[in-house]
Order: C-alpha cells, then structure tokens, then sequence
C-alpha cells in the first residue's frame, strides 16, 4: 500500500521558521513534492525534491532523505499570507502520478 | 498566460441525479488530470489523459463516473448517479508534457454538493 503522514495543523506567529515534515511509504517512488493551497483556492506547486538534500527556493526550502521515507518544508521570514494548507506529494515513477497527503494547515498569527 | 479553466464553480443536486464538469485547461498542454479532493483530504487521482487517450483511471468509479476528452484539449467529468459521498471539490489539472517531474497547475474547482 501507500501512505503519507504528515501534521494536520501547525501555527506561528510572523516572522517566525516553520517546519512540516512528511513521512512515506510507497512503492515506485520518484520523488517528493510540495503544494500550496488557500482556502477556497487551486493547490499551487512550490517546491519538488528528486534527489536527497536540500532545495531552496526564497523563503521556501524542501528537504528529502530517500533512506528514511522523510521529507521536509521549511517556511522562513512567516507572513500572514503563508496561512495556508500545505501538500506533500509523493510523485511516482511512470506518468507523472501524484499522490498527495491529507494536508498540514497552517495558521499564521500577528 | 491563462491557467486551467472550470465551470461550473459550484454546483448543488441531490442524489442519484446527473452532473457534468467541464475543463479547459493552459494551451498547448497535453496532460490533463482529473482530481478529486474531499474536505480536509488531500487531491486524490481520479484519470489522467495524454492528448485524447486514457494514461490512468485506475481510481475512477466507472460504474457512475465517466470523462472524455474528445479533442485533445477540453475535458468533460461526469457523475451518473451521483451519491452523497461524491460531495467534493473536483479539480482540473494540466501540465505541458506527460514526463516525470513535470509541473501540473491545477483550476480553481468546482464545488459539488449532493443532498
């Protein structure tokens, strides 16, 4: 089968460094990716990680340990805007497939 | 550039009627993906076409969901019967190429309520 963890809600106050983390399990893994989604709004993509490390990207930053299932975003410098609902996905081998997490909603307060 | 297009953007029926959801999605992309996402999940697969032919549908309920995509660019979603549990936001996504990695920029949706 295939899973995904990751938390259902985190909060921060702006200004502050956030970190949702997202384990897997699944076969024929590819890579991970990250999307964004507002309330009422489309999932945006913000960030994918194919190979181990770190990928940066402004104030975002996705990590990726393939050998533990593991994966990472890394919001920095939090605006309110950032109050959002954030995806992990993991993209499977063969048709560009993605599977997405449940989401982690994120608040951001003053 | 404009993005992925969906109408309706709401939709209410009660069950055991039909729906139809259109998409239109950023021109020149060959890929387009069916999803759907019921509230506080995240979008699950539900057919991915390549130009007009079928990649995935795997996830699709065939007994009451059907698409098409007859021309290689449009997409139409349909439910028939719909039940209660089909309550969902239903999101069109495209990207350019069917290739691994490639980025798939979703609509903005069609909320469906089934009463």
């Amino acid at each position: 089968g295939q899973s995904l963890e990751q938390p259902s809600e985190v909060t921060a106050v702006e200004g502050a460094i956030v970190q949702i983390n997202c384990t897997y399990q699944t076969s024929g893994f590819y890579g991970l990716s990250w999307y964004q989604q507002h309330d009422g709004g489309a999932p945006t993509f913000l960030s994918y990680n194919g190979l181990d490390g770190l990928e940066e990207t402004g104030r975002f930053s996705s990590f990726l340990s393939r050998s533990d299932s593991y994966g990472y975003l890394l919001l920095q410098e939090l605006q309110m805007k950032d109050s959002a609902s954030y995806f992990c996905a993991v993209l499977r081998g063969g048709y560009n497939k993605l599977i997405f997490g449940a989401g982690t909603r994120l608040a951001v307060h003053p | 550039e404009a993005g992925v297009a969906q109408s309706p953007r709401y939709k209410i029926i009660e069950k055991r009627q039909s729906v139809a959801f259109w998409c239109n999605p950023i021109s020149g992309h060959a890929t387009l993906y069916w999803y759907q996402q019921i509230l506080g999940q995240g979008p699950k697969l539900l057919i991915q076409f390549q130009n007009n032919g079928v990649v995935d549908d795997s996830q699709l309920p065939k007994d009451r969901f059907s698409a098409e995509r007859l021309k290689g660019v449009d997409s139409t979603l349909k439910i028939q019967p719909a039940k209660l549990e089909d309550s969902a936001v239903y999101l069109c996504a495209s990207s350019l190429l069917l290739r691994q990695q490639e980025t798939q920029y979703f609509g903005p949706g069609t909320r469906l309520l089934v009463l």
